[in-house]
Formats: structure tokens, C-alpha cells, sequence
């Protein structure tokens, strides 16, 4: 299976200030057409996972666009350039390149 | 607008079995692939079966298999998914998720499955 390997576990950002999230596969994550099928995922407290980014930077409709997905192979970043109240609770990449699908183990963000 | 509604979680006990639903609207569901996605208490996401529109493949995590059974109906836009021989680690909330070209694009609210004595 592929590993999925996020840092840092936790990430406590002041109000307005950026943050990064990494991801890294034990795998590349490049499918066979080309396309590179690295998903995150935003799950705030009490709340079901919603998807933000799919296939490594396109972000969902109605995602703020101070979100924004970044990398390739295996190395791949979410950045939030400017952290709003909202933002709180735990991100996950997800990849599904290979079977089967796997997690990151999640990165919560909280406000300093 | 898309929603799907998990419902059949509750209490049960080691051994024992339950049948999960999901209830899909606002979409074509027979034109979708659907997951099966699980998170134990105070952990990550684990992502449980696939079922293709068709029901002619079906995967499932090592975790589960042999003992989880993921059907659909699509004259009902119903996803289910069959648990025996459950275990105490197969406590968690279950969410159902629709699949579209390498994602997980729309998920249910969860329904919690606790398995205890």
C-alpha cells in the first residue's frame, strides 16, 4: 500500500499568517494517463471531511482561494496564505493513484 | 444539490452484525462509482470499499474483507454496506463518499457504529 506521510501533526498559526502543510507518498503518485490523483481534505470539529483540492492543485468550488495545492511525484503541499477562524480543524491529503486508496494521517491546524 | 444520508449505525455487540445504508440524491447515482470511509474515535480517515456504478468491481481494505459486503441499488439510489463478525476496531463513524475521476468529491454526515460488549 501506498504511504502517505503528512507533517507537521500540528500546526498552531496565528490569525493572518500562512501555513504549510506537506504530504509525501512512498510512491509516485503519477497515474498512467499522466493525471496525478492527490486529493486534501479539510475536517472541522464535528463536521464530515470536505473536499478542497483534487489532482494536486484544483481547488473545489467555494474553496477561498487563500487555499492553494502544490507538487509532484511524491512530494506535494497545501498552503493557506492567510489563516482565517474557520480554518480550524485537521487536514488530510488522500491519494488514488494506486488501490488501495490511502490517508495522510492528518494535520490539525489551530489558532495560536 | 448533492447529499447522501447514512443511516443503520448503533450499538452492537463483538460478533455481531449490522447493515449500513446510503441514501443518495441530487445526482444521476447509477452514472457513479461510491465509497465506504471510515474514522475510528479521536483518529484519521480509513477508507473502507468501492463499488463501480455497475456493482461488477468491488474492492475492499484488507482490514475488512471476508467480513464486509458493499451492494447497491440503484432504482433506489441506495448504497449499503453488510458488517459481520464485527469487531471491537470496527468502531467508528462511517461515512459514504461519491467517487469522480480520482476523488472522493461529495461525503455523507457519518453514521457512528459501536461495537462493545
Amino acid at each position: 500500500d501506498v504511504v502517505m506521510t503528512q507533517s507537521p501533526l500540528s500546526l498552531p498559526v496565528t490569525l493572518g499568517q500562512p501555513a504549510s502543510i506537506s504530504c509525501r507518498s512512498s510512491q509516485s503518485l503519477v497515474y498512467t494517463n499522466g493525471d496525478t490523483y492527490l486529493n486534501w481534505f479539510q475536517q472541522r470539529p464535528g463536521q464530515s471531511p470536505r473536499r478542497l483540492i483534487y489532482k494536486v492543485s484544483n481547488r473545489d468550488s467555494g474553496v477561498p482561494d487563500r487555499f492553494s495545492g502544490s507538487g509532484s511525484g511524491t512530494d506535494f503541499t497545501l498552503r493557506i496564505s492567510r489563516v482565517e477562524a474557520e480554518d480550524v480543524g485537521v487536514y488530510y491529503c488522500m491519494q488514488a493513484t494506486h488501490w488501495p486508496l490511502t490517508f495522510g494521517g492528518g494535520t490539525k491546524v489551530e489558532i495560536k | 444539490e448533492v447529499q447522501l444520508v447514512e443511516s443503520g449505525g448503533g450499538l452492537i455487540q463483538p460478533g455481531g452484525s449490522l447493515r449500513l445504508s446510503c441514501a443518495a440524491s441530487g445526482f444521476t447515482f447509477g452514472g457513479y462509482s461510491m465509497n465506504w470511509v471510515r474514522q475510528a474515535p479521536g483518529k484519521g480517515l480509513e477508507w473502507v470499499s468501492y463499488i463501480n456504478s455497475s456493482s461488477s468491481a468491488i474492492y475492499y481494505a484488507d482490514s475488512v474483507k471476508g467480513r464486509f459486503t458493499t451492494s447497491r441499488d440503484n432504482a433506489k439510489n441506495s448504497l449499503f454496506l453488510q458488517m459481520n463478525s464485527l469487531r471491537d476496531e470496527d468502531t467508528a463513524v462511517y461515512y459514504c463518499a461519491r467517487t469522480l475521476s480520482g476523488t472522493l468529491d461529495y461525503w455523507g454526515q457519518g453514521t457512528l457504529v459501536t461495537v462493545s460488549s
